[in-house]
């Protein structure tokens, strides 16, 4: 198993621009979700799953859309970037709500 | 005030010395994580645990949900623990709480 797998690592984008962060497991986990991690501030989430087709708002969803067609990917989508956005993106996923949650290695992403 | 709240935030150690870190909530949880971040690096689970305690090589975790406490012991302290440490607990509303981390520096 890969577990969780993030992509890019990387990412430098201009104010306006849009991009979609991907996200996949091969765990057949049903419960996907994306934090953004910025100093000081601990990890806060955007947006999660509990299944395919099923998608919530988390602390902080403005500017990030998601989607879930099939349960192994969860891609996090930035329409308009602005230099807010500028932080380090992390997708987890958990086979129930509840229990133990796997990360991807992480997205760092600069909006200048 | 944080609903999840770590002490101490940041932790200087030598090297072979017992280290502990402290997680305490205020809000209920089914359980919690702690996790690992090494700098420039991911987020690895270390435990998750709902009652009593639990052991992998040095490292321990013990929590006590009605006090709404949980700690994490490393035991002959290395290098290579040098990480940040965080808590999240799982609360009720189907979403982990994150504290803010414990950074965790072992000088040999």
């Amino acid at each position: 198993n890969a577990g969780v797998t993030q992509t890019p690592k990387f990412q430098v984008l201009k104010t306006g621009q849009s991009m979609t962060l991907q996200c996949a497991q091969d765990m057949n986990h049903e419960y996907m979700s994306w934090y953004r991690q910025d100093p000081g501030m601990g990890l806060r989430l955007i947006h999660y799953s509990v299944g395919a087709g099923i998608t919530d708002q988390g602390e902080v969803p403005n500017g990030y859309n998601v989607s879930r067609s099939t349960t192994e990917d969860f891609p996090l989508r930035l329409l308009s970037a602005a230099p807010s956005q500028t932080s380090v993106y992390f997708c987890a996923s958990s086979y129930t709500v509840r229990g133990e949650a796997f990360f991807g290695q992480g997205t760092r992403l600069t909006v200048v | 005030k944080n609903e999840v709240e770590q002490s101490p935030q940041n932790l200087t150690a030598q090297e072979g010395e017992f280290i502990t870190i402290n997680c305490s909530y205020s809000v209920g949880i089914s359980a919690l994580h702690w996790l690992q971040q090494h700098p420039g690096g991911g987020i690895v689970s270390l435990f998750m645990l709902s009652s009593g305690k639990k052991k992998h090589g040095r490292l321990i975790a013990t929590i006590n949900i009605q006090e709404k406490h949980s700690s994490l012991h490393i035991t002959a302290s290395h290098p290579r623990d040098s990480a940040v440490y965080i808590c999240a607990g799982w609360g009720y509303t189907d979403k982990l709480i994150f504290g803010t981390g414990t950074r965790l520096q072992v000088f040999p």
